[in-house]
């Protein structure tokens, strides 16, 4: 069993839809949980950034950790087609400075 | 604007030549520096975490004879890719991290195909 999993997707959904994207994970040391995205031939850029559980919401995308269900999700309302890429979760038991364990990535697309 | 400078973004060359990656933190001291290599429709693979002044620690089964990591100080960190040949044709991609406890930023990765 991988210590992050992530439904590959691809993921295809009309513009001005509600995203639910998700990961699940194993180990219970992780304390950090992000969410990246990234575009073809880029590095991935951080979108969300939650410490432990609760939500964080900006702007149009809402992060959402739950530690007892070892369950973590990113909302994107009002999806546009700009929003089209893959997405990625990760994780890890500190900070920056410390290894990151990453999902697989949900490819998502958003149809105009 | 970006946070993490990566260069170059492209490289194309023959088999049996050194390339040099350069990875750079612009406005923070990145005590850790992390080198990854993307296959197409793949997630990141960790191949080493360097911290600055000390040596690089390598994932297993990454060769640190090919892969040469040096982060010789907190904004700059270079990766060498040893007599590089078709089958080290890949993206590679670093990221930087200090201990503030902020999660790391990328770079915009380097596209390497060896010919």
């Amino acid at each position: 069993q991988k210590e992050v999993e992530q439904d590959p997707g691809p993921l295809s959904v009309p513009e001005g839809a509600i995203v639910s994207l998700n990961c699940t994970y194993s180990n219970s040391a992780f304390q950090y949980f992000m969410w990246y995205r990234q575009y073809s031939r880029k590095g991935p850029e951080l979108l969300m950034y939650t410490y432990s559980s609760g939500n964080k919401e900006d702007g149009r995308f809402t992060a959402q950790v739950d530690k007892s269900s070892k369950y973590i999700s990113l909302f994107i309302r009002d999806s546009q087609p700009s929003d089209s890429a893959t997405y990625l979760c990760a994780m890890s038991p500190s900070g920056g400075y410390q290894k990151v364990t990453f999902g697989t990535g949900t490819k998502l697309q958003v149809i105009p | 604007g970006a946070v993490v400078s990566q260069h170059p973004s492209r490289v194309i060359c023959k088999s049996g030549t050194s390339v040099k990656i350069e990875c750079r933190s612009l406005d923070f001291q990145a005590t850790t520096m992390f080198w990854y290599r993307q296959f197409p429709k793949q997630s990141l693979m960790l191949m080493a975490t360097s911290n600055e002044g000390s040596k690089a620690t390598y994932e297993q089964g990454v060769e640190k004879d090919k892969f040469l990591i040096n982060h010789a100080s907190l904004t700059l960190s270079t990766l060498t890719v040893t007599s590089a040949h078709p089958e080290d044709s890949s993206f590679y991609i670093c990221s930087a991290g200090d201990r503030g406890g902020q999660p790391q930023h990328f770079g915009d990765g380097t596209r390497l195909s060896i010919l």
